[in-house]
């Protein structure tokens, strides 16, 4: 069965240090890869997405992500953390032939201290 | 940027009663979804909605709940008989094509 694993449950890092979220994902063929972002009292926010090409992915605030095929591996990275980016994030695969439906990690809570 | 609006953001009901929760999509978009959150657990996937029909539904999404799209502008779920386990955050979520889909801040139920 398609399935997502986020390793960590908890990060924290320092203001201006860098940043890696891991996401492992089990399912036959290439999905469709995301990254998104919740802050308490708020929805889903898609942060970066990956269907096909280039490997690596520019999303917003600063984020991107890098897809290895290899590895079953689709990692968030940051080079520079912001107190703001402190909030829940889960990675995510997109199954087009089961009605489009997102399985969905864990999620990893990041907190960022000053 | 357009938005996923739900509502209400906070939904309060007696178990065994009706409820819907009612979403707004992005105006253009023609794929709609439902996902919830139950407190503490993973999101997970209830249903989607394409061409006016269920295009797939998860194990949870049994007898009890319902979608519709009544207009052109409104995509409900309703849930016939609410039991105490229906507790959670439910998302609505829309995309314009097969993905990336777009989410809105959630409703919280609570069945007391």
């Amino acid at each position: 069965a398609q399935s997502v694993t986020q390793p960590d449950i908890h990060i924290t890092v320092s203001e201006g240090a860098s940043l890696e979220l891991r996401c492992n994902y089990s399912y036959g063929a290439t999905p469709y890869l995301f990254w998104y972002v919740q802050s308490p009292g708020q929805g889903l926010q898609l942060l970066l997405k990956y269907f096909s090409g280039d490997t690596l992915v520019q999303g917003i605030k600063g984020f991107e992500a890098e897809f290895k095929r290899s590895q079953s591996s689709f990692n968030l990275r940051k080079p520079s953390v912001h107190w703001s980016d402190a909030a829940e994030y889960f990675c995510a695969v997109g199954l087009m032939e089961y009605g489009n439906k997102l399985v969905f990690g864990a999620g990893t809570i990041l907190r960022v201290k000053s | 940027e357009p938005e996923v609006t739900q509502t209400p953001s906070h939904q309060v009901t007696q178990m065994g009663q009706e409820v819907i929760l009612r979403c707004v999509p992005i105006s253009n978009h023609l794929y709609f979804y439902w996902y919830r959150q139950i407190l503490g657990q993973k999101v997970e996937f209830l249903v989607s909605f394409y061409n006016n029909e269920i295009s797939e539904k998860s194990e949870i999404f049994d007898d009890q709940f319902s979608v519709e799209r009544p207009d052109g502008s409104n995509f409900t779920l309703k849930i016939r008989s609410t039991k105490l386990e229906d507790s959670a955050m439910y998302f609505c979520a829309s995309s314009a094509e097969i993905q990336p889909q777009h989410f809105g801040d959630g409703t919280r139920l609570s069945i007391l």
